[in-house]
Order: structure tokens, then sequence, then C-alpha cells
């Protein structure tokens, strides 16, 4: 079973508009990872956010992590139509080995011109 | 593009038949990751190696399924007896490898498998 559920499974905006998504998990992480991908494509890593930080940035995107709601958002402002694409989010949680990641099924991101 | 590459990058099969997939890594990755994705899901883990060393495999990969990495370089994936359950999009990644945590991967485009 998936460890990382992102929320909503599909999101539909207009252009200029901020997008956020959201990641839950079950226990505890090392970090946590966003990752972008295009349809029928490989995924392209977006943030890595280690347990100690709260939040991080870059360029338009914002993450934030909550280690004692289990839950990170990924906010991306003044969204444009090539940010089309799935967002999954990857963690360590229960994993037995650290360095294995488990990746949830995504928010499918629609932005309309 | 990530440097990661995979061949072939599509591959359609009859039922039955063994097909094997290779990954070429980002060559001072230590790490090369092995994943199955099928539509509307996320990537499922299959197994990870860590230079030669095969750390973690899932129950996927075991009886049809196995994967090498015999010089710490290239990887190969390979399906005997091929079901049509086995057709997904199969991808590869790699990272540095010098944490114990997971780290950042950059993936490769994926070969898509059809089995007919």
């Amino acid at each position: 079973s998936q460890q990382g559920e992102e929320d909503p499974q599909a999101l539909s905006i207009q252009e200029g508009e901020n997008a956020t998504m959201n990641c839950s998990y079950k226990t505890s992480i090392n970090n946590l990872q966003w990752y972008r991908q295009n349809s029928g494509r490989g995924l392209v890593h977006l943030i890595l956010i280690r347990s100690n930080e709260r939040e991080k940035h870059s360029g338009r995107l914002r993450v934030t992590l909550d280690t004692s709601k289990k839950s990170s958002s990924l906010l991306i402002t003044a969204s444009r139509a090539a940010d089309t694409a799935s967002y999954f989010c990857a963690t360590d949680a229960g994993n037995t080995n650290a360095g294995k990641s488990t990746f949830g099924d995504g928010t499918t991101l629609t932005v309309k011109p | 593009d990530t440097g990661v590459s995979q061949d072939p990058r599509h591959k359609i099969t009859k039922r039955g038949q063994n097909v094997t997939f290779r990954c070429d890594p980002i060559s001072e990755h230590n790490r090369l990751y092995w994943y199955r994705q099928t539509l509307g899901q996320g990537p499922e883990f299959l197994t990870y190696f860590q230079n030669e060393a095969q750390l973690e495999k899932s129950r996927l990969l075991s009886d049809r399924f196995s994967a090498e990495r015999p010089k710490g370089s290239f990887s190969t994936l390979e399906i005997q007896r091929t079901e049509q359950g086995d057709s997904a999009m199969y991808l590869c990644a790699s990272s540095l490898g010098r944490t114990e945590y997971q780290e950042t991967q950059y993936f490769g485009p994926g070969t898509r498998l059809l089995v007919l």
C-alpha cells in the first residue's frame, strides 16, 4: 500500500491562479520529496524537504511540512498552462529501508489558458 | 533530459515471451532504482541497488522478475513468461547514493511495455 496519499486527485484551475495540493503519510519520515510528471514521461524532481524543516521555496513553488499532522503541501503560485502535469509526493515513511521511496498516486493538475 | 537513459522506449510482446530492459544511470550515481507505473497510479517500487548490491526488492520482484547491476553501472530488468498484467511503464532512476536516506532521484524516460 502507498504510504503517501495526495489530495485532491484532480485539480483544474485558470492560468494565473494558485494551485495547492496535499500529501499525507502514516509514520515518521526522514524527508519528503515532490516530483512532477508530464503525461507519458519520466518524473522530474521538484523539491526535497527534511523532517526538521517546516517550509521551503523554489521559484514559484512553496512546500510546507507539518510532521505533527504527518502532512505536506505543495503550492504553485501564478500557475501557467505549462504546469499541467501530475504531481507526486515520495516518502520513506514506514519503509524498513530508509533509502527506499514510496510514492502516492498523485494529483493531476490542469491549468487552463 | 536527466542523463538517465532507458532502452527500449517501447516494447510490444506476446504473452509468454521474455523481455529485458536496460537502464544507464548518471555515471557518478551509486544508487539505481526500478519502478513500475500503471495508468493513473504512482510509481510502484520494484527494487534498488547500491553499486552492484541489491538492497531491497518488493515481493513483486520474485519468480518472473529479476534485476541485475553486475558492475555497478548499468542495470537490466528481465520479465520472464510475460502476462498481460505486466503491461505498464517501467521507470528507472538513479541517485548519488551517499546517504542512508531517500535521495533526489533522476528518472529516465521509461520503457512502455505492452503484452498482447
